[in-house]
């Protein structure tokens, strides 16, 4: 069983449409928690970081972390074509925020 | 900001040849590094992680020998793939922390 579960994708959603990405994990010494995009070709960018539960918001994205469930998602509000990436969550032990363990990633497309 | 500069972005050798491929931290100091390899459509995976001045650590299942780094200041890792294959075709991915974990753009390295 791998250490983090990402919702398989595509996804594919109208422009204007709430957009919900979704990662389960097994491993309780996981503190920090990313979301990245991954535009094709391309290196990942750090969308939100949060660390342990609780949630976070930046402009139309919203990350969710809830430990006792070990379970973390991620909102795009009113999303726009230009969100169409691949977006990849991934985890990280208080003792190497570096080493991270990544999801496979969700595709998502956003039609004008 | 910090920025983790990747080079070369993309690379084609022959088979049985030697690639190197450089990252360095701008504006910040990295005594860790970190070593992802990326197959298509599936997601980062660790390779190792890099320690300046001293050996790299490698994960299980990567040869230490076929992907030698060099971690010799604290700007500067580097990753070379030797005797390459077309089975090392990929893409390859570093990254480092500064405050939060900052990824280089990736070099695609193809071998023919």
């Amino acid at each position: 069983q791998k250490e983090v579960e990402q919702d398989p994708g595509p996804l594919s959603v109208p422009e204007g449409a709430i957009v919900s990405l979704n990662c389960t994990y097994s491993n309780s010494a996981f503190q920090y928690f990313m979301w990245y995009r991954q535009y094709s070709r391309k290196g990942p960018e750090l969308l939100m970081y949060t660390y342990s539960s609780g949630n976070k918001e930046d402009g139309r994205f919203t990350a969710q972390v809830d430990k006792s469930s070990k379970y973390i998602s991620l909102f795009i509000r009113d999303s726009q074509p230009s969100d169409s990436a691949t977006y990849l969550c991934a985890m990280s032990s208080n003792t190497n925020a570096g080493k991270s363990t990544f999801g496979d990633g969700t595709t998502l497309t956003v039609k004008p | 900001g910090a920025v983790v500069s990747q080079h070369p972005s993309r690379v084609i050798c022959k088979s049985g040849t030697s690639v190197k491929i450089e990252c360095r931290s701008l504006d910040f100091q990295a005594t860790t590094m970190f070593w992802y390899r990326q197959f298509p459509k599936q997601s980062l995976m660790l390779m190792a992680t890099s320690n300046e001045g001293s050996k790299a650590t490698y994960e299980q299942g990567v040869e230490k020998d076929k992907f030698l780094i060099n971690h010799a200041s604290l700007t500067l890792s580097t990753l070379t793939v030797t005797s390459a294959h077309p089975e090392d075709s990929s893409f390859y991915i570093c990254s480092a922390v500064d405050s939060l974990v900052r990824f280089g753009s990736g070099t695609r390295l193809t071998v023919v």
